[in-house]
């Protein structure tokens, strides 16, 4: 398997509930992003990691926990979410951090809050 | 603030040229980022400009004007499968991407 995959593609929850989500990279990259990705609004970065240690945190409410055990592996622990937390998060990786080589996204996984 | 600015949705015929546009308003340059995203898949990179001008790719060119922070991504030979979205993103100073909102591309027959 090549590229970047994520886990689950869809994904209902309610706000009291705690599930996670998945991203994984065989491009041997050494930075992975998550981004959240709204109808008609650019993509918001939450997240990015570079060797496993987080280089960026956008001002991401707690209820979103990110978790880097390796470099190909990347996870978004989500609990007590809102409506409004409803989107498109897509993972991504590339070469490095520096944002002037080409990223790589997975297909995203879908979430709905109930 | 820094911001990307680029149409909301864009209607071509199969077969024409099209002409996407994006300008740019960031703190520092550090290129230029086009992306294709079809409806629910992922995003996918189209190219990258740095530098002033034209850098043609196949059916598709991207161009840079860094003294007018102007970019276009110009379609040609417009197929059915080019209907997707189409992200321009800058980069900063500070090696930060700065994303606008996309655009939407309609293809009609």
């Amino acid at each position: 398997e090549t590229g970047v995959t994520q886990t689950p593609r869809h994904l209902v929850m309610g706000m009291t509930n705690k599930k996670s989500l998945k991203c994984e990279q065989h491009l041997g990259h050494n930075a992975m992003y998550w981004y959240k990705q709204s109808a008609k609004k650019p993509l918001e970065l939450m997240f990015v990691y570079s060797l496993e240690e987080r280089v960026e945190n956008n001002s991401v409410p707690s209820r979103f926990s990110p978790e880097c055990p390796n470099s190909s592996h990347l996870f978004l622990h989500l609990h007590t979410l809102q409506p409004e937390d409803s989107a498109l998060y897509l993972c991504a990786s590339s070469q490095d951090w520096t944002n002037t080589g080409e990223l790589f996204f997975g297909e995203g996984s879908r979430l709905t809050v109930l | 603030g820094q911001n990307i600015d680029q149409p909301t949705e864009m209607t071509a015929t199969e077969g024409a040229i099209v002409q996407i546009n994006c300008t740019y308003q960031t703190s520092g340059f550090n290129g230029l980022f086009w992306y294709q995203q079809h409806a629910g898949e992922a995003p996918t990179f189209l190219s990258y400009n740095v530098l002033d001008g034209l850098e043609e790719k196949g059916r598709f060119s991207s161009f840079l004007s860094r003294s007018k922070g102007y970019s276009y991504l110009l379609l040609k030979e417009l197929q059915m499968k080019d209907s997707a979205s189409y992200l321009c993103a800058s980069v900063d100073s500070n090696y930060q991407l700065i994303w606008g909102a996309g655009t939407k591309l309609i293809i009609k027959p």
